[in-house]
Parts: C-alpha cells; sequence; structure tokens
C-alpha cells in the first residue's frame, strides 16, 4: 500500500520552463490537495479537488494550474516557472467529509 | 473559514507533559479542530481530530472547551524524536468547503 506517491522527488528548473508534478493515490480517496512550503514557512494551499471532475483555487493559485485526471491523480503543472515558485510541494489526499489527510513524500522544486 | 492562531515556538525536556494551544474564535458549527506533526523534509502526519470535550488515542490528546473556540493538544511524556512542527486546522473537510488550511504551526523543540 504505497499511499500517496509524488514524482519526481527533486527538480531543478531554469526560469520560463514549464513541468508537471504527478500525484497518484491508491486509498481511494475522493479529495486531493496541492501545497507548497517554503523554508521555515507553513503549507500554503494552491489548489484542491473535492472529487474527480472539480477544481477549487486555494489559497496561492497564481502561476499553478492543475488536472484531475482521474480519481487517482491529481497533477499540478507550472507553465512558466519563475524562482518564486522555489519551493516543496506536497500533495495530499483525504475520504470526502474528512479531515485526516495523508500526505506525499513530497518534490524539492528549485527554480534557476 | 476559520483561521487558527498558535504560539510560533515552544520549549520543552524528555519526559515532560507539553500542551499547544490553538485559538479558533470563528469556528462554524459543522467543523472540526485536527492536528498534525510535520517532521523536517516530511509531509505531515494526523495525530487527532475532535469535535467537542476531550478526545484521547495512542499519541496524544485534545482537549475541547464547551465553546470550542479554543483547542489543546497534550503531548503526554515527551521525548526527542517529538521535536517537530505541531499544525492546528479547523474546517468541515467535505461539501463545497473541502479545503484544508494549515496556519504557520507550532515549532516543538524537545531538549534532554
Amino acid at each position: 500500500n504505497a499511499g500517496v506517491t509524488q514524482t519526481p522527488k527533486f527538480q531543478v528548473l531554469k526560469t520560463g520552463q514549464s513541468m508537471t508534478l504527478q500525484c497518484a493515490q491508491d486509498m481511494n480517496h475522493n479529495s486531493m490537495y496541492w501545497y507548497r512550503q517554503d523554508p521555515g514557512m507553513g503549507l500554503r494551499l494552491i489548489y484542491y479537488s473535492a472529487s474527480e471532475g472539480t477544481t477549487d483555487k486555494g489559497e496561492v493559485p497564481n502561476g499553478y494550474n492543475v488536472s484531475r485526471l482521474n480519481k487517482r491523480e491529481f497533477s499540478l503543472r507550472l507553465e512558466s516557472a519563475a524562482p518564486s515558485q522555489t519551493s516543496v510541494y506536497f500533495c495530499a489526499s483525504s475520504s470526502q467529509g474528512n479531515t485526516e489527510a495523508f500526505f506525499g513524500q513530497g518534490t524539492r522544486l528549485t527554480v534557476v | 473559514l476559520a483561521k487558527t492562531t498558535q504560539p510560533i515556538s515552544m520549549d520543552s525536556y524528555e519526559g515532560q507533559e507539553v500542551n499547544i494551544t490553538c485559538s479558533h474564535n470563528n469556528i462554524a458549527t459543522n467543523d472540526y479542530i485536527t492536528w498534525y506533526q510535520q517532521f523536517p523534509s516530511q509531509g505531515p502526519r494526523f495525530i487527532i481530530q475532535g469535535y467537542k470535550t476531550k478526545v484521547t488515542n495512542e499519541v496524544a490528546s485534545l482537549f475541547i472547551p464547551a465553546d470550542r473556540k479554543s483547542s489543546t493538544l497534550s503531548l503526554p511524556r515527551v521525548s526527542l524524536s517529538d521535536t517537530a512542527v505541531y499544525y492546528c486546522l479547523v474546517g468541515s473537510g467535505g461539501g463545497a468547503t473541502n479545503k484544508l488550511i494549515f496556519g504557520t504551526g507550532t515549532l516543538l523543540a524537545v531538549q534532554p
């Protein structure tokens, strides 16, 4: 039982490049989330998906897009990376109506 | 969404009981109170969740007064391995407001 799996674990991008962060969960959860965490800071919600086929903005959505590909997968895309997007990105999932979320191990992204 | 306020940091010694209080004055009727623990370079991990009075599990206890405007996470007999950031969240986790918003958290430092 893998839980929440994120790929890649590390990535270095040049300013202006694009990339997609992948997230998959095997717990049959309806809800999925993307967060970013800057050094020494708390987690900030980028986007979330309450159920398959729906996505909503979180606290800091600018510069990001998401796709809920199916119930298992929720991807985060940076169309034109900026140094301000250097951060650790966490994906999480939870069952509907439950605030107990399960997190992946994170993707450490550096934009130079 | 109810905002939460926690102390930025706390210090303790091994073997002591630690109480971390969270203020959530605008908590809604349907909201639950959830606590997470985060170690460096890892995603947050669910600790405990409650609605009112007291909840206890193998890791911690959660005390919620009758007005539910605050809550206290109690960690009995902490060890060095309990050094982490602890987050208090308030929310329903379901329906149209399926957001999990993390605050800045409390950095607990346990010393020998």
